[in-house]
């Protein structure tokens, strides 16, 4: 079974530069989520997906960010312009409901997208 | 006061140690919980999963605490491979965001 599938793995660009990163998850897999981890520091969630729609984006910077999952299958992550501190790596995650206790969702990630800005 | 927090790294420890890392969080009404594993500059995989009667996995023993709201990992007999960032996260409420601790970082020397 091929895993979450995430493109570029490296991305360098100057500030002020568009940059765009494309997820696909697991086969199946209805939530899809964005996660951003700085050096150092746990993933933070940027948004979740429950098929195509976004369920929670409060923390997505809605002034610079923006992201879509149009068929409820794979997604992409918009950041423009970019600013130095959003260095950091872009990582998606998808789960399918009731594979942990309690029904929680397990989350698959993938390699995830370094982001370097200039 | 942070959701999820994490004993502060690193833990340096020699091969065959026992070594335990706790983890605590604010919400009461937490779900689910887990450890998650992350080696250098790749991605979080799922450890193991944490239930309320504490359960183990092989050299690895979780444990949860729900009147004090904590969750601990326990490695028996540490391996040079154990190496790595452990991550806490525990869901909040049910199906719905995993929060992320800041992570403990292992290092097992020969």
């Amino acid at each position: 079974e091929a895993g979450v599938v995430q493109s570029p793995r490296y991305k360098i660009i100057e500030k002020k530069q568009p940059v765009a990163f494309w997820c696909n998850p697991i086969s199946g897999h209805n939530t899809l989520y964005w996660y951003l981890q700085n050096l150092g520091q746990g993933p933070e969630l940027l948004i979740r997906y429950e098929n195509e729609e976004a369920v929670d984006d409060s923390q997505l910077p809605k002034d610079r960010f923006s992201a879509e999952r149009l068929k409820g299958v794979d997604s992409t992550l918009k950041i423009q312009p970019a600013e130095l501190g959003d260095s950091a790596v872009y990582l998606c995650a998808s789960s399918s409901r009731g594979q942990g206790s309690s029904g929680a969702n397990v989350l698959t990630f993938g390699a995830g997208s370094r982001l370097t800005v200039l | 006061r942070k959701e999820v927090e994490q004993d502060p790294g690193p833990f340096n420890v020699p091969e065959g140690a026992t070594v335990a890392f706790n983890c605590t969080y604010s919400n009461s009404a937490s779900q689910s919980f887990f450890w998650y594993r992350q080696d250098c500059r790749k991605e979080p995989k799922l450890l193991m999963s944490v239930y309320s009667s504490g359960n183990e996995d092989g050299r690895f023993t979780a444990q949860l605490n729900r009147a004090s709201q904590y969750i601990s990992l326990l490695i028996r007999d540490s391996k040079l491979s154990d190496s790595a960032t452990y991550l806490c996260v525990v869901n909040p409420i049910q199906g719905g965001k995993l929060i992320f601790g800041q992570g403990t970082e292992l290092s097992v020397k020969p």
